[in-house]
């Protein structure tokens, strides 16, 4: 696609229900990352993607987060029992290649509330 | 590791006034340096970016920054702001290893009529 895209965009859950959000990358990048976003603070990594592998996922603050890539495109992020300290902005973004030095291009944004 | 400090979290200023937006680093490895803003309801978007050489680097907008190692800090100026410019700006290391990036805390600057 033109741009990153995010859905949804807006999420509110009850706290221990499970949510799962989506990213759509830009199509031609081969690296898909996530960074969860504090109010007030700036993005945080969560994890990354080289296509469909998964090289680094030290970011995911405790094991109810994980996230997939199957088919090297469309990632999704899943929170399991969902807890208020979970509440955030979702943020993912896209390069080309990965390369420390190359420029991320963002999606919008999901917010999550947990009631 | 690398940590990113702004230490403003907040700069008003007025219409076709300067503004500095501070930023300083720490990494043991040499990194790479970025800003990025993000408008209301908006993505981040790239503003402009360090990786080698001369050490001023403009980007788009008017906006520049200067990467001065010695006192490890990526300051980002503009000599003359709009009203468009209202935003949250984010400066942001990345390690020459690894992939991780690490954002501060962001700026939000709001300039005034």
């Amino acid at each position: 696609g033109a741009g990153v895209s995010q859905s949804p965009r807006y999420k509110v859950t009850k706290r221990g229900q499970d949510v799962t959000l989506r990213c759509d990358p830009i199509s031609s990048h081969a690296t898909l990352y996530w960074y969860q976003q504090a109010l007030g603070q700036g993005p945080e990594f969560l994890t990354y993607f080289n296509y469909e592998a998964q090289p680094d996922k030290s970011g995911l603050p405790s094991d109810r987060f994980s996230a997939e890539r199957p088919e090297g495109s469309i990632s999704t992020l899943t929170i399991q029992r969902t807890e208020q300290r979970d509440s955030a902005m979702y943020r993912c973004a896209s390069s080309l290649l990965g390369g420390a030095q190359e420029t991320q291009y963002f999606g919008p944004g999901t917010r999550l509330l947990v009631l | 590791a690398q940590s990113v400090t702004q230490l403003d979290s907040q700069v008003p200023v007025f219409e076709e006034a300067p503004v500095e937006l501070r930023c300083n680093y720490s990494s043991s490895v040499s990194v790479y340096l970025f800003w990025y803003v993000q408008y209301p309801n908006q993505g981040l978007q790239l503003l402009l970016k360090y990786l080698s050489g001369s050490t001023l680097v403009k980007g788009i907008n008017g906006f520049e920054a200067e990467f001065n190692k010695s006192q490890t800090s990526f300051h980002l100026r503009k000599p003359s702001v709009h009203i468009s410019d209202t935003a949250e700006y984010f400066c942001a290391v990345s390690g020459g290893y690894g992939q991780n990036f690490v954002f501060g805390p962001g700026t939000r600057l709001s300039v005034l009529p």
